[in-house]
């Protein structure tokens, strides 16, 4: 068990511009979910991913934001035309379905 | 809608000084409470889950309380390691894949 693995830790990005992260979950894990932490904040959910299928999403989560999980294993999330207000946290979580494991997050910097 | 509001904002503790951090919570029906604490920079780490009113966890210098509508998390003679945010969720029943929703957290810095 090596824990849920998210990369990149960090990831500047400028306006506009695309940028995807990966998420991989511990291999037992039926259950992935995205969720965004803003400075000062408690984790607000974005998605729900059972096996390879996404069950949920989050209101917060816009057009611009797109997420897969291939085959069930590791999954991803797309930030398409980023945005200032884009800057946050980003964590990924598994669950083999009770009690979560958070990964470290990948700190978000649109400037 | 499931809510959950965590006090004080921030708590500063002398080495030794005990207290406790409230978490209240409003939700149609409450699965589990979840204690988790989180350091600068990294992902919340699993402390506690609760789920019934008058349940109680211990784990070294913490213990979780839950009521029916508040849970505390009581920290006895802390140490500065004990320095972190602590974060609060509920999971409800009938949330689809089991969701939490958590508060804004209590930040504490325990001196030494």
């Amino acid at each position: 068990d090596t824990g849920v693995s998210q990369n990149p830790r960090h990831k500047i990005t400028k306006r506009g511009q695309n940028v995807t992260f990966r998420c991989d979950p511990i291999s037992e894990h039926n259950r992935l979910y995205w969720y965004r932490q803003t400075l000062g904040q408690g984790p607000e959910f974005l998605t729900y991913f059972q096996n390879e299928a996404q069950l949920e999403k989050s209101r917060l989560l816009s057009d611009r934001f797109s997420a897969e999980r291939p085959k069930g294993s590791f999954s991803t999330l797309e930030i398409q035309r980023t945005e200032q207000g884009d800057s946050a946290m980003y964590l990924c979580a598994s669950s083999p379905g009770r009690g979560y494991t958070f990964g470290s997050g990948t700190r978000l910097t649109v400037v | 809608e499931d809510q959950v509001t965590q006090s004080p904002e921030a708590l500063r503790l002398q080495e030794g000084e005990s207290s406790s951090l409230n978490c209240s919570y409003t939700v149609s029906g409450l699965r589990g409470l979840f204690w988790y604490r989180q350091d600068p920079g990294k992902g919340p780490e699993f402390l506690f889950t609760l789920y019934s009113a008058g349940e109680e966890k211990e784990k070294e210098r913490l213990k979780a309380t839950l009521t029916k509508k508040e849970s505390f998390l009581h920290i006895t003679a802390p140490k500065p390691e004990d320095s972190a945010t602590y974060l609060c969720a509920v999971q409800a029943f009938g949330t689809s894949g089991s969701r939490l929703t958590f508060g804004e957290g209590t930040q504490l810095t325990v001196n030494p």
